[in-house]
């Protein structure tokens, strides 16, 4: 069975500009989630997707918005970068709501200059 | 107060000895609790979860949760350089994962 897929898996951007980084769950999976591990941060979680609908948000600015798409695959999107925005982006799916096991993929590495 | 707290080490043991990893955590309703690894540069692979107080073994792995203490363990046996890495608790939390820190464990041949 194929894990969490993410593309790309590293990316340089500079400030003010844009990114799209996207998921794949495990086949099945209908939750989506996303985090982001930056240096020294740990992993803090930024929003959750489960059947197209966004249901959770983390403590991030606007500018960090996402979506997910009817096969359950999922983008991320940021706006604006900032250099602290420079982190693992890390994508992970679960089984369904309320389903607390959650799988990870290897994470987009963004490098904001 | 942080929901989880993990002392993020680093822990250098050399291969065989016992490792032992700790997370406090402060919300009593807290039920399921779980230990990740991370290797360097790839995302985090789910390691042991557990849903009630005492311990749950597998293999080399021991998951320890004293709920009156709201404290959590994992202890490595006979440890080995592969696994060297970073174990991070995780608790489910309205749907999201709360972290600790990560504690980073290098196992010396």
């Amino acid at each position: 069975e194929a894990g969490v897929t993410q593309s790309p898996t590293h990316l340089i951007k500079t400030r003010g500009q844009q990114v799209t980084l996207r998921c794949s769950p495990i086949s099945g999976h209908t939750s989506v989630y996303w985090y982001q591990q930056a240096l020294g941060l740990g992993l803090q979680f930024l929003l959750w997707y489960d059947e197209g609908e966004e249901r959770n948000r983390g403590n991030f600015p606007p500018r960090f918005s996402g979506r997910q798409f009817p096969n359950y695959s999922s983008e991320l999107n940021v706006n604006a970068l900032e250099l602290e925005d420079s982190a693992l982006y890390l994508c992970a799916s679960s089984f369904s709501v309320g389903q607390e096991t959650q799988y990870f993929g290897p994470g987009t590495r963004l490098l904001v200059l | 107060q942080k929901e989880v707290e993990q002392d993020p080490g680093p822990l250098s043991v050399p291969e065989g000895a016992i490792v032992s990893l700790n997370c406090t955590y402060s919300n009593s309703a807290f039920q399921y609790f779980m230990w990740y690894r991370q290797y360097s540069r790839k995302g985090p692979e789910l390691l042991m979860y557990t849903y009630s107080s005492g311990n749950k073994e597998d293999g080399r792995f021991t998951a320890q949760v004293d709920k009156s203490s709201k404290y959590i363990s994992l202890f490595i046996r006979d440890s080995q350089p592969s696994d060297s890495a970073t174990y991070l608790c995780a608790i489910p939390n309205d749907y999201k994962l709360s972290f600790g820190a990560g504690t980073t464990v290098t196992v010396r041949a």
